[in-house]
């Protein structure tokens, strides 16, 4: 079946480590994006990619990195910087940044 | 910057009732998302639209460009509707979402 897939599901990150959050989609599509979600607030935009090897800060970026080495796979490294992690994120993919967006399951960030 | 702004925050319903979540917005857009999102925390896209009215089922959205808000509409209602439905507007520079409505619907 063609869809978005995130691993984890659930991730624990100790003081000071480097996490990276796993998204793969196999829609064939152009534009991926990295959410962040916050208890009662709305999606926040971390980074997105238009393109292979290309992607654009977003909203929120500091204390994150990514990469989009493959059109397939953009994954999202929350970095030791990133002082406040834990929330759940979501990876979207879509055919272009003006289409509509498919999402992950998401992967649920905690703090050891 | 454009702000999106959901009514209501959270509803309470009987099942079969009908469901309208309003959405409005404060800069001209392009077009605009419904999404529902389930108490696992995935989400679904459920509408794009641009203009007018796109029907899907029991969904029902409606847009009104000019007056700069949106509405979902769920007719019959029933438990499996229980999700939170988050408006989103497409600028120029991505996708900007409202907080969400959270809809409980009881037996």
């Amino acid at each position: 079946d063609g869809g978005i897939t995130q691993s984890p599901k659930y991730l624990f990150r100790k003081e000071g480590q480097n996490v990276t959050l796993s998204c793969e989609q196999n829609l064939n599509h152009d534009a991926m994006y990295w959410y962040r979600q916050d208890p009662g607030q709305g999606l926040r935009l971390i980074y997105y990619s238009q393109i292979v090897n290309d992607f654009q800060k977003g909203d929120i970026a500091e204390g994150y990195s990514v990469s989009r080495e493959k059109k397939e796979s953009f994954p999202l490294t929350v970095t030791s910087a990133q002082k406040n992690p834990t929330a759940f994120y979501l990876c979207a993919s879509s055919v272009n940044p003006k289409n509509i967006q498919y999402f992950g399951a998401g992967t649920r960030l905690s703090v050891l | 910057k454009n702000e999106v702004e959901q009514s209501p925050q959270n509803l309470t319903a009987q099942e079969g009732e009908f469901i309208t979540i309003n959405c409005s917005y404060s800069v001209g857009i392009s077009a605009l998302h419904w999404l529902q999102q389930h108490p696992g925390g995935g989400i679904v896209s459920l509408f794009m639209l641009s203009s007018g009215k796109k029907k899907h089922g029991r969904l029902i959205a409606t847009i009104n460009i000019q007056e700069k808000h949106s509405s979902l509409h769920i007719t019959a209602s029933h438990p499996r509707d229980s999700a939170v439905y988050i408006c989103a507007v497409f600028l120029p520079d991505g996708l900007t979402f409202g907080k969400g409505t959270h809809l409980i619907i009881q037996p």
